[in-house]
């Protein structure tokens, strides 16, 4: 079956310490994205990507970083320097600009 | 600044009755919008879709509407069911080169038998 799997579903990391959240899709698709959803916030746009090799910030960058070194993955670290790194992280694919995205089931990340 | 507005945090209608979700933009370069609904701890799944040079496409019991004079955007929903109790995410995107999707707060539905 094609989709688009994130993991681990659940993560919990030590405050200071970068961790990288895992998105590989199997549906051929050009552009990748990663959003970050907190309570109250809606889905807020991290970075995208729209082809292998090539990644642009979304409106809240800061503290993240990403590659796209494969048109099936599309990883994120999240920094020490994102100052609050706790929220649900979703990443999602889609073939063109007038295409449905669709998502993974979601990361959550913990930081203690 | 948001570009993509969802004004109405939460929703709660009847079972049987009209539930109508509103969203605005502010980005003129937007052409194409789509609906998405979540469950809680759970990716979105999409709904329905609509392109600037339509003002109203229909899926079911799913309709959008789009004004492009006002930048605003309704999903009707009709007849709402219990199982339509959720959170309707609004989202855009531009075409001709950006690939960005941008989504709004989300507005939280409850229908209440």
């Amino acid at each position: 079956d094609g989709g688009i799997t994130q993991s681990p579903k659940y993560l919990f990391r030590k405050e200071g310490q970068n961790v990288t959240l895992s998105c590989e899709q199997n549906l051929n698709h050009d552009a990748m994205y990663w959003y970050r959803q907190d309570p109250g916030q809606g889905l807020r746009l991290i970075y995208y990507s729209q082809i292998v090799n090539d990644f642009q910030k979304g409106d809240i960058a800061e503290g993240y970083s990403v590659s796209r070194e494969k048109k099936e993955s599309f990883p994120l670290t999240v920094t020490s320097a994102q100052k609050n790194p706790t929220a649900f992280y979703l990443c999602a694919s889609r073939t063109g600009s007038r295409t449905e995205a669709f998502f993974g089931q979601g990361t959550r990340l913990t930081v203690v | 600044d948001q570009q993509v507005k969802q004004n109405s945090p939460s929703l709660s209608v009847q079972e049987g009755r009209i539930s109508i979700l509103n969203c605005d933009y502010t980005n003129s370069m937007f052409d194409y919008f789509l609906w998405y609904k979540k469950y809680p701890a759970e990716g979105p799944t999409f709904l329905i879709s609509i392109s600037s040079i339509k003002d109203k496409n229909e899926d079911g019991r799913f309709t959008v509407f789009l004004n492009k004079s006002a930048k605003h955007l309704s999903l009707h929903i009709v007849p709402s069911q219990p199982g339509d109790s959720a959170v309707y995410f609004c989202a855009a995107s531009e075409t001709g080169g950006s690939e960005k999707l941008v989504f709004g707060k989300g507005t939280k539905l409850t229908v209440n038998p």
